[in-house]
């Protein structure tokens, strides 16, 4: 079955740092989407692409937060500096289409000290 | 925006009881219902969903309904088994139009004791 991959697994990083996630979707899958799922909650949203459009970054902080998806495929979410209440698992999910359902990849466990 | 409340926080059962997970939403507008597994160390994977012109769902042990009056709607396992035990997460697609954004609950711990 296919999956989304995610790189790195897991960082550790220092606070006031960059950091950078890596996302690859399912083969074909149009809507990408990055959430933040801190340790006991559930995921919340930060930004969902429509190929290589962001739809919805509403609860993506700009000031520190940037996410792109260049030719609609793979895509890359970056963190510059990086803050202590960072520290979470980032999960990246793909769709066929904007209103099929989400397959989520496996995250990246984030740690800032 | 759409909110989701879970309930339980965490449930224990003994190996081959029913076990159910409630959650409540707050958009009226909400269609799409999903449920989600989460094991340590992975990331969620969808295990059954509702869309909102239906009441019930079943697919093997597992069965969820919904109440689009009361904006409710639960998960079932039945005869349940020490695999079973993950997070399981509910979301609700919010009227965010084009959008289509999902809101998660906070999840249940399910804990199936052999």
């Amino acid at each position: 079955e296919a999956e989304v991959a995610q790189s790195p697994r897991y960082k550790i990083t220092e606070k006031s740092q960059a950091v950078a996630f890596w996302c690859d979707p399912i083969s074909g899958h149009a809507t990408l989407y990055w959430y933040r799922q801190i340790l006991g909650q559930g995921p919340e949203l930060l930004v969902q692409f429509q190929d290589e459009s962001v739809v919805d970054d509403s609860q993506l902080p700009k000031d520190r937060f940037s996410a792109e998806r260049l030719k609609g495929v793979d895509s890359t979410l970056k963190i510059q500096p990086a803050e202590l209440g960072d520290s979470a698992m980032y999960l990246c999910a793909s769709s066929l289409e904007r209103y099929s359902p989400l397959h989520f990849g496996n995250g990246t466990r984030l740690t800032v000290t | 925006g759409e909110n989701v409340e879970q309930h339980p926080s965490t449930l224990s059962v003994q190996e081959g009881d029913s076990a159910v997970i409630k959650c409540t939403y707050s958009d009226s507008a909400s269609n799409y219902f999903p449920w989600y597994k989460q094991e340590l160390g992975k990331g969620p994977q969808l295990i059954i969903d509702i869309r909102s012109n239906v009441g019930e769902k079943k697919d093997q042990r597992i069965a969820v309904t919904l109440n689009k009056t009361a904006k409710h709607f639960s998960l079932h396992i039945t005869e349940t088994q020490p695999e079973d035990s993950a997070v399981y997460f509910c979301a609700a697609s919010g009227s965010g139009g084009s959008n289509y954004k999902l809101t998660f609950g906070k999840g249940t711990l399910l804990t199936v004791n052999p």
